[in-house]
């Protein structure tokens, strides 16, 4: 069974940091391009950032660009978003969600997603 | 970016009635690159459709999609108490994902 299970969440102050993790079971995780996608309280969905199977391709939305990091360790089985400069509109359940295919190179979207985490950033 | 807008905001229906949500982007979709998602209050996205009009795998057969180009169709047949939620469209064929507002199913 996929299981993808979110933590790192918490208070934080604008302008503080916040490393999320997200540990993988039940699928080939080095095969699998993953994905952060976040919700603000009551808003909609809201892609963050991409990382291919092996790391060779990132990506982010540009209202992260310069502040998040998203990276990856297979052999550990789990996916990371370092965040940094946090401000309070990046306040949101962040959700990490597995690529559709393995090896995907475009046009695949997220088939597990996991519960989410809660960031919250407020002095 | 593709921005996809969902209609209505919200639809109030009672069980066993007919849902029709729809979803347009502002450009056309490749491929038919479109999946939509279930959540509920306190969950993850649950993924229903894929390719805009396949459905995944354990997902009843009363959730159906449809549409291509600009505009999609999220249709459920006959609601059942579990179908009140918020239904979200994504495309996934032109970089970013991007979503829609969502569209909230509640009971009448």
């Amino acid at each position: 069974e996929v299981q993808l299970v979110e933590s790192g969440g918490g208070l934080v102050k604008p302008g503080g940091s916040l490393r999320l993790s997200c540990a993988a079971s039940g699928f080939t995780f080095s095969s699998y391009s993953m994905n952060w996608v976040r919700q603000a309280p009551g808003k909609g969905l809201e892609w963050v950032s991409s990382i291919s199977s092996s790391s060779s391709y990132i990506y982010y939305a540009d209202s992260v660009k310069g502040r998040f990091t998203i990276s990856r360790d297979n052999a550990k089985k789990s996916l990371y978003l370092q965040m940094n400069s946090l401000r309070a509109e990046d306040t949101a359940v962040y959700y990490c969600a597995r690529d559709s295919e393995m090896y995907c190179s475009g046009d695949c979207y997220g088939d597990y997603w996991g519960q989410g985490t809660l960031v919250t950033v407020s002095s | 970016e593709i921005v996809l807008t969902q209609s209505p905001g919200t639809l109030s229906l009672s069980p066993g009635e007919r849902a029709t949500l729809s979803c347009r982007a502002s450009q056309s979709v490749s491929s038919s690159n479109l999946v939509w998602y279930q959540q509920k209050p306190g969950q993850a996205p649950r993924l229903l459709i894929y390719g805009a009009s396949s459905r995944a795998t354990g997902i009843p057969d009363r959730f159906s999609g449809s549409g291509s180009g600009t505009d999609f169709t999220l249709t459920i047949s006959r609601l059942e108490p579990e179908d009140f939620a918020v239904y979200y469209c994504q495309q996934y064929g032109s970089s970013p994902w991007t979503f829609g507002q969502g569209t909230k199913v509640e009971v009448k």
